[in-house]
């Protein structure tokens, strides 16, 4: 059973195009997570939330929207997606509180934008 | 501004060799201080992490050494091995939900 499952793990679309990736985690743990990778490997906290609240929030485009219907999901949606938006793009998640350390990360999902 | 700094970007050492990764950091607060490992297609995964309360912290053939005054931590890997192959990234966090801030990565290539 994955942990962390993301779908889809591969993504080409067209510039403009909306698209979404879906994350679940059944882990139990309180705390959600986007993370993106860029080609040089650099990973970049995006958006965090703790039980269905937006607890941190990066200086992300206004077109990259998250929604967390419950705390064992944390989707993200991108409008007009621009060349630079290809990544690969990481959920996690780790246990309730602050600080408590370990994150654990789905598989990822690359989506390229022509 | 990257909040952790990470040396080298690659590094090949022969297998049954050391393996040694620095990472440095300018944040005072921060308290956590995590080792990812990332092979090809997969997510990160932790390897190993100390706090700053400790100078060294061993598990198998991972070690991190900290060094609170010089800012510094890093991760050395005894007895490297083919399967050590991937990606290392160091990390820091500070007590903020986990939000982490990560290094840029040190791809390690272990030669038989």
């Amino acid at each position: 059973d994955t942990a962390v499952s993301q779908t889809p793990k591969y993504l080409v679309t067209q510039m403009g195009n909306d698209k979404s990736i879906k994350c679940e985690q059944n882990l139990g743990h309180d705390t959600m997570y986007w993370y993106k990778q860029d080609s040089k490997k650099f990973l970049k906290i995006m958006f965090s939330y703790n039980n269905k609240e937006l607890i941190i929030n990066e200086t992300v485009p206004n077109r990259f929207s998250p929604k967390s219907p419950d705390k064992a999901h944390l989707n993200l949606h991108i409008n007009s997606l621009e060349l630079g938006d290809s990544a690969v793009y990481f959920c996690a998640s780790s246990p309730k509180g602050r600080n408590t350390g370990e994150l654990f990360f789905g598989e990822g999902s690359r989506l390229t934008v022509l | 501004q990257q909040q952790v700094k990470q040396s080298p970007q690659s590094l090949i050492v022969q297998k049954g060799g050391i393996s040694i990764i620095n990472c440095a950091y300018e944040n005072t607060a921060f308290d956590y201080f995590p080792w990812y490992q990332q092979f090809p297609g997969k997510g990160p995964a932790l390897l190993i992490a100390i706090r700053p309360d400790v100078s060294e912290k061993k598990e198998g053939r991972f070690t991190i050494s900290f060094n609170k005054s010089a800012k510094q931590f890093s991760l050395h890997i005894m007895d490297s091995q083919p399967g050590d192959s991937a990606t290392y990234f160091c990390a820091a966090s500070k007590g903020d939900f986990n939000k982490f801030y990560f290094g840029s990565g040190t791809k390690l290539n272990v030669k038989p």
